[in-house]
């Protein structure tokens, strides 16, 4: 059965510091993974796309790597800012058009 | 930018009710989706479309119905609301192929149904 990993469940980080999410999966066959992030009370914002054959994918602020030998991932927030406070989502693609999700890690941000 | 936009930010139904949840999404994307988010659960796919009038269970299709009579407008159906149906609804689309690298899925803002 498919599924995704992610921890920490919930986070808490001082503002301008940074952090690391991680996302491990265990789906077959493997298309690429994404990251997303949701804001409270809204739909889910994509942050990252990633196929196996890329490692490191940035976004600005964040900045997401895979490593498709583990099957883990991570997404990693530099000086982070009180707007980071959300949850973030890793789903990964397998096949043709399966998503897996997993639930979540909620990040506050505090000031 | 791609907007996909549900019809109400909040509704509050009782118990027996039909419901009907709308999306519409303005990229002409082949493909369409309803999810239910729910604390500890994470998303969870109730029914997806690849074209007009097509539709495909999801993993819990139970107590739901799906109509896509245009390919832009995607509706989730409750025949006879339940207060287990008290959820966050999010539809999503995408183009053709997710595997595709190019290929987003972008969400709604969602529907927070509760059912009293």
């Amino acid at each position: 059965k498919n599924q995704v990993e992610q921890s920490p469940q919930s986070l808490i980080i001082l503002e301008g510091k940074n952090c690391t999410l991680q996302c491990n999966y265990t789906v077959s066959p493997f298309s690429n993974l994404r990251w997303y992030k949701q804001d409270t009370g809204r739909g889910p914002v994509s942050l990252t796309i990633m196929t196996f054959s890329e490692n490191t994918k940035s976004n600005g602020r964040y900045t997401a790597t895979l490593d498709a030998d583990t099957k883990q991932s991570s997404l990693h927030i530099t000086a982070s800012q009180l707007s980071d406070s959300a949850s973030y989502i890793c789903v990964v693609t397998s096949g043709y058009s399966t998503l897996t999700f997993g639930k979540g890690t909620m990040l506050l941000v505090s000031p | 930018d791609v907007k996909v936009t549900q019809s109400s930010r909040y509704l509050v139904k009782r118990t027996g009710e039909k419901v009907f949840l709308e999306c519409v999404q303005d990229m002409d994307h082949e493909n369409m989706f309803w999810y239910r988010q729910d604390p500890g659960l994470g998303l969870r796919l109730i029914y997806f479309s690849y074209d007009v009038k097509m539709k495909e269970k999801g993993d819990i299709p139970e107590g739901y119905s799906v109509s896509r009579e245009k390919k832009e407008r995607f509706s989730l159906i409750l025949e006879s609301a339940s207060t287990n149906q008290t959820s966050m609804y999010l539809c999503a689309s995408s183009s053709i192929r997710l595997a595709t690298y190019n290929s987003p899925l972008h969400f709604g803002n969602g529907t927070r149904l509760t059912v009293t």
